[in-house]
């Protein structure tokens, strides 16, 4: 079985500071592991996907997530946070597209 | 691209009545899915369809959700009769074949049942 564990419900930080949401995902197989953003009353927006080719993979808007398969970790990281960023943020591990798991999301304020 | 076009955006609408969901997934898309999304239970998958055909259906809440794909372009998710419990976002999404493919989403549906 596969199943996703976003650490933080809620992570606050200060513009320009760095960004960091923690996600650690469960699966038997080799999976798929994608970073969803969700902004007030729009849909989920794809930030980047884990595809197997490399472990550090770069997303839109200045993100990026590093896959360790020891530590069944894929958190996302970003240097230097802006007012834009805050949103909601959706880890998902997929064996196919049948099986698409999604985290509870944590939700990212940027204070001024 | 358009992207993935729902409609409507919002719905109100009495306990009772029947509501309908409009989805237009992205062209060559072959996965076609509808969500749910409530602060209590978040996203919840209620049905996908492989090539207009339901594969699975089995988060579908109960016997008064119904959805259907009558071609590539257009599918619609009803709920006959709507109660207050009902309330959430609905969000369609479609996606290409195979595990890499990312979804996209729609900009939903908020339905308030009262």
């Amino acid at each position: 079985a596969q199943s996703v564990t976003q650490l933080d419900s809620h992570v606050s930080v200060s513009e320009g500071t760095p960004v960091l949401l923690r996600c650690n995902y469960s699966s038997s197989y080799s999976p798929s592991l994608f970073w969803y953003v969700q902004h007030p009353n729009k849909g989920l927006q794809l930030l980047l996907k884990y595809t197997s080719a490399a472990t550090l993979v770069k997303g839109i808007n200045g993100f990026e997530a590093e896959f360790k398969k020891s530590e069944t970790s894929f958190h996302l990281t970003k240097p230097s946070a802006h007012m834009s960023d805050a949103a909601e943020y959706f880890c998902v591990v997929s064996l196919n597209n049948n099986d698409m798991r999604f985290g509870a999301g944590t939700r990212l304020t940027v204070k001024p | 691209d358009a992207g993935v076009i729902q409609s409507p955006r919002h719905e109100v609408t009495e306990m009772g009545q029947e509501v309908t969901l409009r989805c237009k997934p992205i062209s060559g898309h072959d996965y076609l899915f509808w969500y749910r999304q409530t602060m209590m239970r978040g996203l919840e998958l209620l049905i996908y369809f492989n090539n207009n055909v339901p594969i699975d259906d089995s988060g579908m809440p109960e016997d008064r959700f119904s959805a259907k794909m009558p071609n590539a372009s257009f599918s619609t998710l009803k709920i006959q009769p709507s109660e207050p419990r009902d309330s959430a976002v609905y969000f369609c999404a479609s996606s290409l074949v195979g595990r890499l493919s990312p979804l996209h989403f729609g900009n939903g549906t908020r339905l308030t049942v009262t």
